[in-house]
């Protein structure tokens, strides 16, 4: 079955750090991907998308590319901040056939240090 | 607020006995889904809706579980006999599925969660 595999953590950078936290996937066919943030007391959230191969999903800074060859998909930032402090999931879905249940990876959790 | 709302957002119960749990989706949201997430863990996907017809369940399911939503606008999960390893956090979610094109996503809107102890 599909599956998604990132980086555990914590992981504790401080404020304007380069950031990458890896993800990669098993799936059938050509799946979308995605990362979901969530910030403390908070639900999750969208952080960025990619629905096919070399895709650049970003916002606030962050950006993941879908890359095929590897099936990986890493989330990166040039400088973090205090304030992107939070657990990151990465998480796919199968393509076609009515499915439309994500499959998440176990979460980073993120901290930044002023 | 018109997030999605998830009611009770904590629930204790003894081992044995049925819960139920409710979650009221984005207003016009076609599709409404539900996670399980258990603690150091990613959710993982229990069944979705699309209005009232249930379209996928996940083999996390077990017959003790069951999901409602008649009129197609909020829905109810229901645990039967719970046991410990029901303990976790339950996520509800809701989209917009529009006609579109191949590879076209629908995204999904998290609630809070209701958080279930099961003693």
């Amino acid at each position: 079955g599909d599956s998604v595999t990132q980086m555990e953590g914590p992981v504790t950078l401080s404020e304007e750090a380069f950031l990458t936290i890896n993800c990669t996937y098993t799936a059938t066919g050509y799946p979308s991907l995605f990362w979901y943030v969530q910030y403390p007391g908070e639900g999750l959230q969208l952080l960025l998308k990619a629905t096919k191969a070399d895709d650049k999903g970003s916002n606030k800074g962050f950006e993941a590319t879908y890359r095929k060859e590897t099936t990986s998909f890493h989330l990166e930032k040039g400088s973090v901040q205090v304030s992107d402090s939070a657990v990151y999931f990465c998480a796919l879905r199968s393509p076609g056939g009515g499915a439309d249940g994500l499959t998440f990876g176990k979460g980073t959790h993120l901290i930044i240090q002023p | 607020d018109t997030g999605v709302s998830q009611d009770p957002r904590h629930k204790i119960t003894k081992r044995g006995q049925n819960v139920t749990f409710r979650c009221d989706p984005i207003s016009e949201h076609n599709r409404l889904y539900w996670y399980r997430q258990t603690l150091g863990q990613g959710p993982e996907f229990l069944t979705y809706f699309q209005n009232e017809a249930q379209l996928e369940k996940s083999r996390l399911l077990s017959d003790r579980f069951s999901a409602e939503r008649p009129k197609g606008s909020f829905s109810t999960l229901e645990i039967q006999r719970t046991e410990q390893g029901d303990s976790a956090m339950y996520l509800c979610a809701s989209s917009l599925l529009v006609p579109a094109g191949e590879n076209s996503y629908n995204e999904q809107f998290f609630g809070p969660g209701t958080r279930l102890t099961v003693l």
